[in-house]
């Protein structure tokens, strides 16, 4: 059983540059969601995937956006970096549907604003 | 909206003595599932254990065990005969399928002392 990855592990970028984040689910997942952690903190919902749509956001602007692949696979997308958007980005996977299929999570990538 | 509240910041454990750690939570919802999550320095978020808020009996996974008190929305876990490798940071979190998402409390740093 493959678990969930995601790349790549750390990332520096400039604020106000576009950064994307990329995440492969674990075997038999259809759905992944993202997270974002701030340092000390609990991860923040930011959104779901299922079936290639978004099924789910919390509270991120717009310049946080999406996409999921017929592989089940997902990208995030952040546009116009800010400084607070330096945090540790957790993509984790489920089966949707099944109410009780708890999350499996990615070891994260860790960005960096500067 | 879902709240989850853990009032504490740090804990500390010797090894092999048991610790608890405190969990309340808020939700409109009647169907939920809470969980508690570890997350080690290697960043993934790992299932300690979960309750079905429906489910009155208490859930145990080997050494962890939850005592859920629906009335007064508490969650606390138990982690008996604490191991080295039970240093961490531990996180509660609640989650119902109307959200699709997992809200998270800002977690617990323990540390296990040899």
């Amino acid at each position: 059983e493959t678990g969930v990855t995601q790349s790549p592990t750390h990332l520096i970028k400039t604020r106000g540059q576009q950064v994307t984040l990329r995440c492969s689910s674990q075997s038999g997942h259809n759905t992944v969601s993202w997270y974002q952690q701030a340092l000390g903190q609990g991860p923040q919902f930011i959104f779901q995937y299922y079936r290639e749509e978004e099924n789910g956001r919390g509270n991120f602007p717009p310049r946080f956006s999406g996409l999921q692949f017929p592989n089940y696979s997902s990208e995030l997308n952040v546009n116009a970096l800010e400084l607070d958007d330096s945090a540790l980005y957790l993509c984790a996977s489920s089966l949707e549907g099944a109410f009780n299929s708890p999350l499996h999570f990615g070891n994260g990538t860790r960005l960096t604003v500067t | 909206a879902q709240t989850v509240t853990q009032s504490q910041p740090e804990m500390s454990v010797q090894e092999a003595e048991t610790v608890t750690l405190s969990c309340t939570y808020d939700t409109s919802e009647s169907d939920y599932y809470l969980f508690w999550y570890k997350q080690p320095p290697s960043r993934q978020m790992i299932l300690v254990i979960r309750q079905e808020a429906y489910k009155q009996q208490n859930a145990t996974e080997n050494r962890f065990s939850v005592n859920f008190q629906k009335a007064a929305k508490s969650f606390s876990l138990k982690i008996s005969d604490s191991q080295l490798g039970d240093a961490a940071m531990y996180f509660c979190a609640c989650h119902n399928n109307a959200g699709n998402m997992l809200t998270f409390g800002g977690g617990t740093r323990l540390m296990v002392k040899p």
